[in-house]
């Protein structure tokens, strides 16, 4: 089954850090680009980052750069999400995302995405 | 960096009648937009990619359309199970934009 499957997400005080996993099945982990893309509560979709299928090309969102880091494990098939010194306002569902483009050197349109998991900050 | 500015915010339409959302980049971004629906509680599922390509398994009454900076999508004969949140996405260059999510809802 072609599935994504997130996790790591949990309650942290700002300045905290948290490691986020995506474990992939079914398809070729290696060929694709993947992503991180968050919603906050009751608000819309920000991507966060995505990293290319050969991580020749890893880009941020501006709101991230520089305390997110973003990398994959080709061999078992997992995306992760570095998060460190995090704020109020990186509380979200955090999604990981397939981009569509099969060998591409940029990005595509994302076609599949996890159910995400949840990232609280607060004192 | 490019924004993306979609409207309405929200709409309420009648069952069987056509809904238009549209989407406008700040800069020109060719064809590399898409478009996703995401039901309440529920993940987002791309609908169109390249500007107007449905994305298989997507029922034929979604579509489409523009290119460069104004875009479209379209449902013609609006279903119940059409309520979502649908959002536009640019994926021409990093940082990958999202619009600002159109409601929709069943008069």
């Amino acid at each position: 089954e072609v599935q994504l499957v997130e996790s790591g997400g949990d309650f942290v005080e700002p300045g905290g850090s948290l490691r986020l996993s995506c474990a992939t099945s079914g398809f070729t982990f290696d060929d694709y680009a993947m992503h991180w893309v968050r919603q906050a509560p009751g608000k819309g979709l920000e991507w966060v980052s995505g990293i290319g299928w050969n991580v020749d090309n890893i880009d941020y969102a501006d709101s991230v750069r520089g305390r997110f880091t973003i990398s994959r494990d080709n061999d078992e098939n997992f995306l992760y999400l570095q998060m460190d010194s995090l704020r109020a306002e990186d509380t979200a569902l955090y999604f990981c995302a397939k981009d569509s483009g099969r060998y591409t050197y940029g990005y595509s349109a994302f076609d599949l995405w996890g159910r995400g998991t949840m990232v609280s900050v607060s004192s | 960096d490019i924004q993306m500015t979609q409207s309405p915010s929200s709409l309420s339409a009648s069952v069987g009648h056509r809904v238009t959302i549209t989407c406008r980049a700040s800069q020109d971004i060719a064809n590399y937009l898409a478009w996703y629906q995401q039901k309440p509680g529920k993940v987002p599922k791309l609908l169109i990619y390249d500007a107007s390509t449905l994305q298989s398994g997507v029922p034929s009454r979604f579509s489409g359309s523009g290119s460069g900076t104004d875009f479209t999508l379209t449902i013609s004969n609006l279903q119940p199970e059409d309520v979502a949140t649908y959002y536009c996405h640019k994926y021409n260059s990093a940082p990958l934009t999202f619009g600002g999510g159109t409601k929709v809802e069943i008069k």
